[in-house]
């Protein structure tokens, strides 16, 4: 098993440019989340999702959107690139809610120019 | 609402001695509570967690954690730290009675820095 995957590793935008995040995963889990990492910050959410389909605003949504249209993928849209969405972006997933731990992919750095 | 405090950015020990990274929570149920660790560029992993029962949980590479309901902490352990266990460590908490989305609160992080 490869887990949790995550595509680009590194990517390098302008102000005003969009990308987006993949993140794959291949253990059937059910509930799926992206973060961001700020030194200092910690681990803050940005969209989750419980199911196919299904997707929720977490704690800092502003500027970005997703998409979960297969269980495995959930992806993460910047459609007009910042310089505060400079960060490092985490995917992670769970089988279920209840006492499971996430499993995270490896991340991915992101600095807006 | 859930949260979770670490209250020290940075731990240093010396290689041998015995370390502690500290972790307080807040939640209006009961909680989960879990530690990761996270290496230089790499993604989080899982090292233990408490769920119910015994307030000593073991994991991963010799790090036990105490669940204190009554000082409402979690905080990590292991009785000989090794220049590996060097990296940034993150508690988190979810509150039993909202567990429906799997959320977790995390934690700034704690650096832990082991000397030879």
């Amino acid at each position: 098993n490869a887990g949790v995957t995550q595509t680009p590793k590194f990517r390098v935008l302008k102000t005003g440019q969009s990308m987006t995040l993949l993140c794959a995963q291949d253990m059937n889990h059910e509930y799926m989340y992206w973060y961001r990492q700020d030194p200092g910050m910690g681990l803050r959410l940005i969209h989750y999702s419980v199911g196919e389909g299904t997707t929720a605003k977490g704690e800092v949504p502003d500027g970005y959107n997703v998409s979960r249209l297969k269980k495995q993928n959930f992806l993460l849209g910047l459609e007009s690139a910042a310089p505060s969405q400079t960060s490092v972006y985490f995917c992670a997933s769970i089988r279920t809610g209840g006492g499971n731990e996430q499993f995270f992919g490896p991340g991915t750095r992101l600095t807006v120019l | 609402a859930q949260s979770v405090a670490q209250p020290e950015d940075q731990v240093n020990v010396a290689e041998g001695n015995p370390l502690t990274v500290k972790c307080t929570y807040s939640v209006s149920g009961n909680p989960y509570l879990f530690w990761y660790v996270q290496y230089p560029n790499r993604g989080l992993q899982f090292l233990l967690k408490y769920i119910t029962g015994d307030n000593l949980v073991k994991g991963s590479y010799g790090f036990e954690a105490e669940f204190n309901k009554s000082q409402t902490s979690f905080h990590l352990k292991k009785p000989s730290a090794l220049v590996s266990d060097s990296a940034l460590y993150f508690c988190a908490v979810r509150d039993i009675l909202n567990t429906n989305a799997g959320k977790s609160t995390f934690g700034d992080g704690t650096t832990l820095t082991v000397k030879p």
